[in-house]
């Protein structure tokens, strides 16, 4: 089966603009994820979706970050402003439902100069 | 507030060690313990544990839980080059199905 897909693989960008992120979860997973991966840590939840319902965006900085899971299929992950400390890797994931484990993308890696 | 913590942070071994990684965990209405290594990309999917005392097992790995001490151990025997990566373990919690994960054990493997 297909992974889970994820682009653009690299973006740079100065602090203050905009950048958006997208994933194709793998086909029939209702269980969506996005992680933000600081070099050195292991990753953060930012958001889970179920199907296109949030389930939990407890840790997203909502001033600055957003995210939107329409049709409960591909996700998109927007950060407007951006900051110099949101310079990580950011993974998406997806699951076929909440207890099972997740399919990690290859993420994007996010600079900020 | 919710914890995983991985020790030792890093490891460097040679091949045909055996190592031994550490999980410990504090976390409300625990409900399972994953581990992943992760390479130069994405974290792949090694083991689930649900249930203590029960040893999970592919090929060279192997990983038990326990429930009553709150950690996992990931055993790797006969280490190889290629297992030269960062391990990370991660617990879930019932309800909300949130993962957690620790900050990842760093091995290398030296030829």
């Amino acid at each position: 089966e297909a992974g889970v897909a994820q682009s653009p693989r690299y973006k740079i960008i100065e602090k203050r603009q905009s950048v958006a992120f997208w994933c194709n979860p793998i086909s029939g997973h209702a269980t969506l994820y996005w992680y933000q991966q600081i070099l050195g840590q292991g990753p953060k939840l930012l958001i889970q979706f179920q199907n296109n319902g949030v389930v939990d965006d407890s840790q997203l900085p909502k001033d600055r970050f957003s995210a939107e899971r329409l049709k409960g299929v591909d996700s998109t992950l927007k950060i407007q402003p951006a900051k110099l400390e949101d310079s990580a890797v950011y993974l998406c994931a997806s699951s076929p439902d909440r207890n099972q484990p997740q399919h990690f993308g290859d993420g994007t890696r996010l600079s900020i100069l | 507030e919710d914890k995983v913590v991985q020790s030792p942070l890093s490891l460097v071994v040679h091949e045909g060690d055996t190592v031994t990684l550490n999980c410990s965990y504090e976390v409300t209405n625990f409900r399972s313990l994953l581990w992943y290594k992760q390479e130069k990309k994405a974290p792949t999917f090694l083991f689930m544990l649900t249930s203590s005392g029960i040893e999970k097992k592919s090929g060279r790995l192997s990983s038990i839980l326990d429930k009553k001490e709150l950690f996992s151990i990931l055993n790797i025997t006969a280490t190889q080059t290629g297992d030269s990566a960062i391990y990370l373990c991660a617990s879930s919690t019932s309800g909300t199905y949130k993962y957690i994960f620790g900050t990842g054990t760093r091995l290398k493997v030296l030829a």
